[in-house]
């Protein structure tokens, strides 16, 4: 079956320090992989998606940046943390099977604190 | 612009009361939309899919394109229920990202 990993769960940083969160699928291949931020009253907000290795659509200009470097893992940075990064960052991912999209499967999140 | 609106952040139902948790989405092509619920200290996790017309623990939700809603009803309400909702909006050839509103707490009381 297939499962999706985040890590860290916590995570208290200083402001500018340097940031990279996490997130691995196992028991698929060539997932669609997202990055999502949980902010208080704001919803979920799409920050990152990619649909194959080297691939990342940035979905709103901030201080964040992600990478895959694999097939299956997908990686949030950032170079100088801001207090504004703070939230709970949230990894997902579906398939696309013959043009159809499988729902999206969340992992349990990452609860950073920028101090 | 493609959004998705739920109008409240917190409702609040005694048990046994029905609930309707109310979804708008501003979409240019043909939408597909989704309720995803996260329960205290769980993962987010999908609830419904407007293609599937089914119908999961009690809750039912039918997509009307002239109103451009995807509202979330339940007959009666049970304390279980009590979680945050999201509804969201699938993109077509965007790597199938959802965009998500901003949530409705709901609390059942007993």
């Amino acid at each position: 079956s297939q499962t999706i990993h985040q890590w860290p769960a916590t995570l208290v940083q200083p402001v500018g320090s340097p940031l990279s969160l996490e997130c691995t699928v196992e028991g698929t291949s060539n997932p669609n992989l997202y990055w999502y931020r949980q902010a208080a009253g704001r919803g979920l907000q799409l920050l990152f998606y990619s649909v194959g290795i080297g691939q990342i659509s940035s979905e709103v200009p901030q201080n964040l940046s992600a990478s895959r470097p694999q097939d299956r893992q997908f990686i949030l940075s950032s170079k100088k943390l801001l207090l504004s990064d703070s939230g709970f960052y949230l990894c997902a991912w579906s398939l696309e099977l013959g043009g159809f999209n499988t729902e999206a499967f969340f992992g349990q999140g990452t609860r950073l604190t920028v101090v | 612009a493609q959004r998705v609106t739920q109008p409240e952040k917190l409702l609040s139902v005694f048990k046994g009361a029905p609930v309707e948790l109310k979804c708008n989405y501003s979409y240019s092509g043909s939408p597909e939309l989704f309720w995803y619920v996260q329960y205290s200290r769980q993962r987010l996790q999908l609830l419904l899919r407007h293609i599937s017309r089914e119908s999961i623990k009690g809750f039912t939700a039918d997509l009307n394109k002239g109103e451009t809603s995807f509202h979330l009803k339940k007959p009666f309400a049970q304390e279980e229920d009590s979680a945050m909702y999201y509804c969201a909006l699938r993109f077509y050839n965007q790597g199938g990202k959802l965009i998500f509103g901003q949530g409705t707490e709901l609390s059942v009381k007993p």
